[in-house]
């Protein structure tokens, strides 16, 4: 099956610090979107990006839609302790019905 | 209202037992998934239904059925558990992958 490569897998950085990370694929994909899921929780949706080469901020979330189409970033700026969580990347296909999800990216903010 | 609710959040069983997990959303949408997060907290889809139709059914052990009676709903049965099933597993729904999926809140599954 289709596997999108999320990396890094953990990342520990102090309140403050800018942060991050990427997915990348063999494939192309015609949607990219980014998740963070709480301890507990469900994943929720961060920010979802359509268009190569596409910039999306939401907050201090910002992220790309590579040019390639088979990759896409992630970054947060001024990073705070609730940013702590894991963040998905995951791809859309065609008009297949499901997403591709990445391993995760595990975030640790140090007070 | 809780946009797409699980039941139970836990439910902790022996091995050889059958349980059910029952998804419900509030949304509209048409399309449901369940997905299984393994203790590396990896993502894997299992099943989805769109309109009470099974359109995805990954390579899942046919120990594992779900069922769809309306588009509303969308349970997933488990017979004969092993301890290998012990995940948390994830309902979705949406109204379009490329929006994105909503969440449900999930179900960890421990068999001992």
């Amino acid at each position: 099956g289709q596997q999108l490569n999320q990396s890094p897998q953990s990342m520990f950085i102090q309140e403050g610090e800018d942060v991050s990370m990427n997915c990348t694929s063999s494939s192309i994909f015609n949607t990219w979107l980014w998740y963070k899921q709480d301890p507990g929780e469900g994943p929720v949706l961060l920010i979802a990006l359509y268009k190569a080469g596409e910039l999306t901020s939401n907050g201090r979330l910002t992220a790309q839609f590579g040019i390639t189409r088979k990759d896409s970033f992630l970054n947060i700026s001024a990073s705070i302790p609730s940013d702590v969580g894991i963040y998905f990347c995951a791809g859309q296909r065609g008009s297949n019905y499901k997403l591709t999800f990445g391993k995760g990216t595990l975030l640790t903010v140090n007070p | 209202d809780t946009a797409v609710s699980q039941t139970p959040k836990y439910l902790v069983t022996q091995m050889g037992n059958d349980k059910s997990i029952k998804c419900e959303q509030n949304l509209g949408h048409d399309t449901m998934y369940w997905y299984k997060q393994d203790s590396k907290k990896f993502l894997k889809i299992m099943f989805s239904y769109n309109n009470k139709e099974l359109i995805i059914n990954e390579t899942v052990p046919n120990r594992f059925s779900p069922k769809s009676p309306d588009k509303a709903h969308l349970n997933l049965h488990i017979n004969s558990l092993e301890l290998g099933d012990s995940a948390v597993y994830f309902c979705a729904s949406s109204r379009d992958p490329a929006y994105g999926y909503t969440f449900g809140s999930g179900t960890r599954l421990t068999v001992v």
